[in-house]
């Protein structure tokens, strides 16, 4: 079955640093990968979405990578501030294409 | 435009009793899915719904876990009876269709004592 790895669950940096996330997939390649941010006591937020037929996305500070060969996906926030703090998800649908599945998440801490 | 709404926010029960969920999904959005989400993990898909029919219902603990989606608009999500271990957030979600971006409730909290 399909399985998505996080593999930090903690991502603690500087404030101006550039955060790194990963999120590997198993078995077959989506057709996209989505991510999402997740504040304690909320629900998740839909950042960005990139198709297998993109190398690379952007949006204002965040940029996302998805590289179908090595079955990743890398997301990165730039200049990082305190208010990025918050957990990461990244999500694709499953082979048959019938459900959206989560990975666990990495945390990221940014300090001032 | 309106969000997501779940009811209630929090709720606290006894194991063994039932309880029910409630969500309205945004207008016009035909994917509506439940998830289970338990502390430090990330959301379990339990029944997606594509309108008011069931896409995935395979991760559903189906001899105590039911949803229906009467008309294709609101759905509730209803446990009974309940275990010590279905304490967890419960989230739904809705997007256009099974291809687009999930928008998200609040969730609710559920604890079973």
């Amino acid at each position: 079955s399909q399985k998505i790895e996080q593999n930090s669950e903690a991502l603690n940096i500087q404030e101006g640093k550039t955060a790194t996330l990963t999120c590997n997939y198993t078995n077959y390649s989506p057709a996209y990968l989505q991510w999402y941010r997740q504040d304690p006591g909320r629900g998740p937020v839909f950042l960005l979405l990139i198709r297998e037929n993109e190398k690379e996305k952007r949006k204002e500070r965040l940029k996302v990578t998805f590289d179908t060969t090595l079955k990743q996906s890398l997301f990165h926030i730039t200049a990082s501030q305190p208010a990025d703090s918050a957990t990461y998800l990244c999500a694709l649908l499953n082979q048959a294409g019938t459900a959206l599945i989560f990975g666990k998440g990495t945390t990221l801490s940014v300090s001032s | 435009e309106a969000g997501v709404a779940q009811s209630p926010r929090y709720k606290i029960i006894e194991k063994r009793q039932s309880v029910a969920f409630w969500c309205n999904p945004i207008s016009g959005h035909a994917t509506l899915y439940w998830y289970q989400q338990i502390l430090g993990q990330g959301p379990k898909l339990l029944i997606q719904f594509q309108n008011n029919g069931v896409v995935d219902d395979s991760q559903l603990p189906k001899d105590r876990f039911s949803a229906e989606r009467l008309k294709g608009v609101d759905s509730t999500l209803k446990i009974q009876p309940a275990k010590l271990e279905d304490s967890a957030v419960y989230l739904c979600a809705s997007s256009l269709d099974l291809r687009a971006e999930a928008f998200f409730g609040q969730g609710t909290r559920l604890t079973v004592v």
